[in-house]
């Protein structure tokens, strides 16, 4: 495994409910990035953050409300979303600005759906 | 981990044959450029990277080549296994940004016994 995980690997919501996902990384890691692998477009950069402070908004909804508490939790707060926001969630992780490697580390994603 | 429903170019290749997977990039100032695979169920795995002051990295069975003239980036993996059928993304940045990788679509390679 890649030290990243994340849950949960599935999640069914309606476009009314209010639900999270969560990555946790084992990895001694300063960055945490979300982001979004759809059908219709290879994967996009959502979210980054460095030493727990956003660094990238790349543009995303307000119904997605990132948050990093530490340097090893993030988390991707979902409400109100649409059918369109269904795709796979994917979590990452990397040594940051400070570090000598910019190689990502991902985990497995969440399968969301959005009935 | 899969893309599902993205309708991705495929390269279909016989088990033994080397194999290789090209992408061109687009921003003549990314300096930094990393492949990732990406096997069905799984988030993208590092397989190997390049920096823009050298024009060929070998690793073990695959070797990564840069044009930068042409802004173009190949993958080759030799002695192609079921094991590699996945697919692989290339993925750019600027080492004067904060690590932010562009992807490319992705190429699906088959493998066939």
């Amino acid at each position: 495994e890649t030290g990243v995980t994340q849950t949960p690997r599935h999640l069914v919501m309606g476009m009314t409910n209010k639900k999270s996902l969560k990555c946790e990384q084992h990895l001694g890691h300063n960055a945490m990035y979300w982001y979004k692998q759809s059908a219709k477009k290879p994967l996009e950069l959502m979210f980054v953050y460095n030493f727990k402070e956003q660094t990238e908004n790349n543009s995303v909804p307000s119904r997605f409300s990132p948050e990093c508490p530490n340097s090893s939790h993030l988390f991707l707060h979902l409400h109100t979303l649409q059918p369109e926001d269904s795709a796979l969630y994917l979590c990452a992780s990397s040594q940051g600005l400070a570090g000598a490697s910019y190689e990502q580390y991902f985990g497995p994603g969440t399968r969301l759906t959005v009935t | 981990g899969e893309s599902v429903g993205l309708h991705l170019p495929t390269l279909s290749v016989q088990e033994g044959d080397n194999s290789i997977i090209n992408c061109a990039y687009s921003n003549s100032a990314s300096d930094y450029f990393i492949w990732y695979k990406q096997e069905s169920g799984k988030g993208p795995q590092f397989i190997i990277d390049i920096r823009s002051n050298m024009d060929k990295r070998q690793g073990q069975r695959v070797t990564v080549l840069l044009n930068k003239t042409v802004k173009h980036l190949s993958l080759q993996i030799a002695a192609t296994q079921p094991g590699d059928s996945a697919v692989y993304f290339c993925a750019e940045t600027n080492s004067g940004g904060y690590n932010k990788l562009i992807f490319g679509a992705g190429t699906r390679l088959a493998v066939h016994p």
